[in-house]
């Protein structure tokens, strides 16, 4: 398997401008996670889905950010209209639920985003 | 309060050295526990899950305090390839996993 697969792996855009990431899961895998990280707040968890169904986007910062799991092989989290401070890491990561208690979650290698 | 709570360091320690890392959650009723370690501009991967008996991978040993909500990662003989960040992770529930901010080793000859 080729792991998580995100793109685009760098993005720089100007503030204002909308931002979509994308991000295909680990064929099998059944939960999807967001999270973004700086060097301030570390690594958040923005929003995850099972079997394509947000479960929690308590960490979505506000209304310019949203995501979508279309189906089980892909997810966008996008970010309408862009500021500056949105600049960070991006990381994906899904996980299989066989695994109980204990999953492992695997992570795409992240996009780096800068708004400039 | 953070959920997950971790001193940034760095920890600066020579080679053989043995060192520690703790960790403390907010949520008494989180169901499992995990450290992952991270590379510099690299994604995290899981180095080793945590176990209420505690648990010993090669020179790694994590062990968890349920009572004291507190978990800790101890390596020995540090090698220079020990060098990244250690993220301590916790499972509220539901399968949400909250990362630490993490905590950076540096190991120097």
């Amino acid at each position: 398997d080729a792991g998580v697969i995100q793109s685009p792996r760098h993005e720089v855009t100007e503030m204002g401008q909308e931002v979509t990431l994308r991000c295909k899961p680990i064929s099998g895998h059944d939960y999807l996670f967001w999270y973004r990280q700086t060097m301030m707040r570390g690594l958040e968890l923005l929003i995850y889905f099972n079997n394509n169904v947000p479960i929690d986007d308590s960490g979505m910062p506000e209304d310019r950010f949203s995501a979508k799991m279309p189906n089980a092989s892909f997810s966008t989290l996008k970010i309408q209209p862009s500021e500056p401070r949105d600049s960070a890491v991006y990381f994906c990561a899904s996980s299989s639920s066989l695994q109980g208690l204990n999953t492992e979650a695997f992570f795409g290698q992240g996009t780096r985003l800068t708004v400039v | 309060r953070k959920e997950v709570e971790q001193d940034p360091g760095p920890f600066n320690v020579p080679e053989g050295a043995t060192v520690a890392f703790n960790c403390t959650y907010s949520n008494s009723a989180s169901q499992s526990f995990f450290w992952y370690r991270q590379d510099c501009r690299k994604e995290p991967k899981l180095l080793m899950s945590v176990y209420s008996s505690g648990n010993e991978d090669g020179r790694f040993t994590a062990q968890l305090n349920r009572a004291s909500q507190y978990i800790s990662l101890l390596i020995r003989d540090s090698k220079l390839s020990d060098s990244a960040t250690y993220l301590c992770v916790v499972n509220t529930g539901f399968q949400k996993l909250v990362f630490g901010t993490g905590t950076r080793l540096l190991v120097s000859p």
